[in-house]
């Protein structure tokens, strides 16, 4: 158990549709990461945030958005979903803003129909 | 732009033989190469990694080499077991951003 929460498990919606994936990193951990992972892409980074305050951006999509709340836990929102939105999200934290090791959690698998 | 090529996509290996995974970079800036290990279900969890300033770290039945100059570096595993079939990512990351291969499926048989 890395200690790194994510919800939900799965989740299958239609297309256009809008969902909220929610991640609690460890305690302790300032940093959390979101990436993206789907079988020809592998793992995708997509955003980090830093104690509340973005700090990296990847391949994130404009339809996509994130943000870290004061209690550190995040959320990804990812809205207007297309079919090739379904993939594994994860969420990824650590101790400090500077990459390091990475604890994951287990994934939000999406499913757009 | 894939900035970590990783290969080969899948391997398979017998028990007790050795796995091999290659990964190259681009970006000379890259100062931390982890590698990650992933079994189905699960999510990633860091196995090893080596900065710049060596050329070999071993933990282990797993060994990173480096070789800065031809900015390649890859994965081995000695003794390989039935228990070691996963995803292997390899990954190089800057101060902002890691940045993962697209992974290896390793299967270890009997």
């Amino acid at each position: 158990d890395s200690g790194v929460t994510q919800t939900p498990k799965h989740l299958i919606t239609a297309t256009g549709q809008r969902v909220t994936l929610r991640c609690s990193p460890r305690s302790g951990d300032l940093s959390v990461y979101w990436y993206q992972q789907s079988l020809d892409q592998g793992l995708q980074f997509l955003i980090q945030y830093y104690n509340g305050e973005e700090r990296a951006k990847g391949n994130i999509l404009e339809r996509f958005s994130a943000q870290q709340f004061p209690d550190l836990h995040s959320e990804l929102n990812l809205s207007s979903l297309e079919l090739g939105d379904s993939a594994l999200y994860f969420c990824a934290s650590s101790v400090l803003s500077v990459d390091g090791e990475l604890f994951f959690g287990e994934g939000s698998r999406l499913t757009v129909l | 732009q894939q900035q970590v090529k990783q290969s080969p996509q899948s391997l398979i290996v017998q028990k007790g033989g050795i796995s091999i995974i290659n990964c190259a970079y681009e970006n000379t800036a890259f100062d931390y190469f982890p590698w990650y290990q992933q079994f189905p279900g699960k999510g990633p969890a860091l196995l090893i990694a080596i900065r710049p300033d060596v050329s070999e770290k071993k933990e282990g039945r797993f060994t990173i080499s480096f070789n800065k100059s031809a900015k390649q570096f890859s994965l081995h595993i000695m003794d390989s077991q039935p228990g070691d079939s996963a995803t292997y990512f390899c990954a190089a990351s800057t101060a902002s951003k890691l940045t993962f291969g697209t992974g290896t499926r390793l299967q270890v048989t009997l």
